[in-house]
């Protein structure tokens, strides 16, 4: 069964400093890797998917990657703002389900 | 622009009550999907739908029934409402996997339940 950890569990850094976001997983069968955002008492907002035939994907400042062979995603943040405060969640789905596999998320403060 | 929406942002209830918590999604998709967040415990699934009239248990069904009539319409029930169901509910929507396609989760904006 996919099991899906994040580290750290809360990270507080000034503004304006690149970040990196770990994921692991331990099936290196993923059929993709999903990174959320989820601002409080929200929804879960996507922001990047990565398929497995993939190695990364960009969105303006956000860049993804996956590693199946490591098995580790990692989300990069350029330049944060404190726009970019909130809780990162990544998910795996693993070859053969339906359902993705969930980490507990990374808590992102960006003090000004 | 693809959209999952949810019948309620807030909502209270008094214990023993019957909630229904309403789930629509506009893309057309095959799976959909019931989730509880609560803090320190993170998103557990409570039921999974990939077609209508289709259903299974997730983590924690207790407590819990779910409905698909329709396609776009996931449906969860709390036949008697009980004070441990104060959580987050958060439904998501998902496609079929073909080969290739990229199968992104969509969640919607969420109904913060509280039952007194």
């Amino acid at each position: 069964k996919q099991e899906v950890t994040q580290i750290p569990a809360a990270l507080s850094v000034p503004e304006g400093e690149n970040l990196v976001l770990n994921c692991s997983f331990t099936d290196s069968a993923i059929y993709n890797l999903q990174w959320f955002r989820q601002d409080p008492g929200k929804g879960l907002t996507s922001l990047l998917l990565i398929q497995s035939s993939q190695r990364e994907q960009t969105s303006g400042r956000l860049n993804a990657s996956l590693d199946k062979s490591s098995g580790r995603s990692t989300l990069y943040i350029a330049a944060s703002q404190p726009g970019d405060s909130a809780t990162y969640l990544c998910a795996g789905l693993s070859g053969g389900s339906y359902i993705p596999t969930f980490g507990r998320g990374t808590s992102l403060i960006v003090h000004p | 622009d693809v959209k999952v929406t949810q019948s309620s942002r807030y909502l209270v209830k008094r214990t023993g009550e019957k909630v229904f918590l309403e789930c629509v999604q506009d893309m057309d998709h095959e799976n959909m999907f019931w989730y509880r967040q609560d803090p320190g415990l993170g998103l557990r699934l409570i039921y999974f739908s990939y077609d209508v009239k289709m259903k299974e248990k997730g983590d924690i069904p207790e407590g819990y029934s779910v409905s698909r009539e329709k396609k776009e319409r996931f449906s969860l029930i709390l036949e008697s409402a009980s004070t441990n169901q104060t959580s987050m509910y958060l439904c998501a929507s998902s496609s079929l996997r073909l080969a290739g396609g990229p199968n992104e989760q969509f969640f919607g904006p969420g109904t913060r339940l509280t039952v007194l």
